[in-house]
């Protein structure tokens, strides 16, 4: 069983629509988890950043941590044609360990 | 602020060669790790320098090795360079006053052929 499972789609989606991407995790150990949009051809840029459970928003993205599920949600609220992206979620378990275990990532398209 | 910056942003190289990528981290930030990325794989770590020294490693042959200069700046060496190793090589930084929150460059595309 992989680490962090993210089904890696492609998901299609009409501009103006609500988005959830979601990943799963078996290592109990994660206390802090991420979310990264991916452009093609570009580095990972960090959207969301949150410790341990709860949800946290900002702007038109909202991320949720469920640990007792080992469950992470990334909603997008009036999706538009510039999220077309891989979002990628990661994880680690914090302290001096700053290695970053990442899901497969999930390819979303925004039809206008 | 500036943010992390990686060169070359492509190579080409031949198998058996070795090659050298380096990269900058965002100003004050002394902690970087190198990510290898695949259409197969997906990001996995290679490791992560804090303070010159190697503080965490990936699964990776011995082939993949790093350095990290008093500056913070970082170059990653992999030799006798195998067609497997055709990816997206990308660093992070961090600054560890802000958590471990890391912060990606651009990359570097290495093709092997």
């Amino acid at each position: 069983q992989k680490e962090v499972e993210q089904d890696p789609g492609p998901l299609s989606v009409p501009e103006g629509a609500i988005v959830s991407l979601n990943c799963t995790y078996s290592n109990s150990a994660f206390q802090y988890f991420m979310w990264y949009r991916q452009y093609s051809r570009k580095g990972p840029e960090l959207l969301m950043y949150t410790y341990s459970s709860g949800n946290k928003e900002d702007g038109r993205f909202t991320a949720q941590v469920d640990k007792s599920s080992k469950y992470i949600s990334l909603f997008i609220r009036d999706s538009q044609p510039s999220d077309s992206a891989t979002y990628l979620c990661a994880m680690n378990s914090g302290g001096s360990n700053y290695k970053l275990t990442f899901g497969k990532g999930t390819l979303l398209t925004v039809n206008p | 602020k500036a943010g992390v910056t990686q060169t070359p942003r492509y190579l080409i190289k031949t198998r058996g060669q070795q090659v050298t990528l380096s990269c900058s981290p965002i100003s004050g930030h002394r902690s970087v790790s190198w990510y290898q990325q695949t259409p197969g794989q997906g990001l996995q770590f290679l490791f992560e320098y804090f303070s010159e020294t190697q503080r965490n490693k990936g699964n990776f042959p011995g082939r993949f090795s790093g350095r990290q200069f008093s500056n913070s700046r970082s170059e990653m060496n992999v030799s006798t360079l195998e067609l497997g190793d055709s990816a997206l090589y990308l660093c992070a930084s961090s600054s560890l006053t802000g958590g471990n929150e890391q912060f990606f460059g651009p990359g570097t595309r290495l093709t092997v052929l």
